[in-house]
């Protein structure tokens, strides 16, 4: 079965520091691989996502991403945060079965800015 | 405006006491989730519909049960809630089953049971 890792719980940093999640998957496929986040008091909402192509992929609000295969690794990446990006961030793989197809989810790495 | 609406936001049962979790979409997609997540862990698939197909997770405990009277409704039953079904539980959508297929999540009910 796939699973996925985010390795860090809490990220605390202030604004203007710049913010990288990591995120592995086991799977050994073909996958899909996306970033949600959940700020406070709403609902899971998608950051971006990686199917094919360039590695490298932007996503809403100064967002990137960065797919290595040779390290299973998806980690997300931000230069510069700022306040309104506290939330949760949830990383996810899919891939496609004969039955379907459904997400796996990372832990969450909560992310506290600081003013 | 909310497209996936979760109905309510917050639900206390007692142990034992059947529940029912509400989940309404406007956006006419094909496929249904439900989706647990305890604190400080991943949200766990837990059954899909596409259209009518109902599809459990293999590891699904029995006493999780869903329906799905129609496109737009979908509900999420649990018979004899216990203890450690104190959860936040998530309804998604998406238009299709594929792989590249965006969710669109609810806000979630949180589930306590006492």
């Amino acid at each position: 079965a796939q699973s996925v890792s985010q390795h860090n719980h809490h990220v605390i940093l202030s604004e203007a520091a710049s913010l990288e999640l990591g995120c592995n998957y086991s799977y050994g496929g073909t996958v899909n691989l996306f970033w949600y986040v959940q700020y406070p008091g709403q609902h899971l909402q998608l950051l971006l996502k990686y199917f094919s192509g360039d590695p490298l992929v932007k996503g809403i609000k100064g967002f990137e991403a960065e797919f290595i295969k040779s390290k299973f690794s998806f980690n997300l990446r931000k230069p510069s945060v700022q306040w309104s990006d506290t939330a949760e961030y949830f990383c996810a793989v899919s891939r496609i079965k004969a039955a379907g197809n459904k997400l796996t989810f990372g832990g969450g790495t909560r992310v506290l800015v600081k003013p | 405006d909310a497209m996936v609406i979760q109905n309510p936001r917050y639900q206390v049962t007692q142990f034992g006491k059947p529940v029912t979790l509400s989940c309404s979409q406007t956006l006419n997609h094909n496929v249904m989730y439900w989706y647990q997540q305890k604190s400080s862990q991943a949200p766990k698939l837990l059954f899909h519909y596409y259209d009518k197909d109902f599809n459990n997770e293999a590891d699904t405990p029995d006493n999780f049960q869903s329906r799905r009277p129609n496109t737009s409704f979908c509900f999420l039953d649990i018979r004899s809630p216990g203890l450690g079904d104190a959860a936040m539980y998530l309804c998604a959508t998406s238009r299709d089953l594929g792989g590249n297929e965006k969710l669109f999540f609810g806000s979630g009910t949180q589930l306590s049971v006492l």
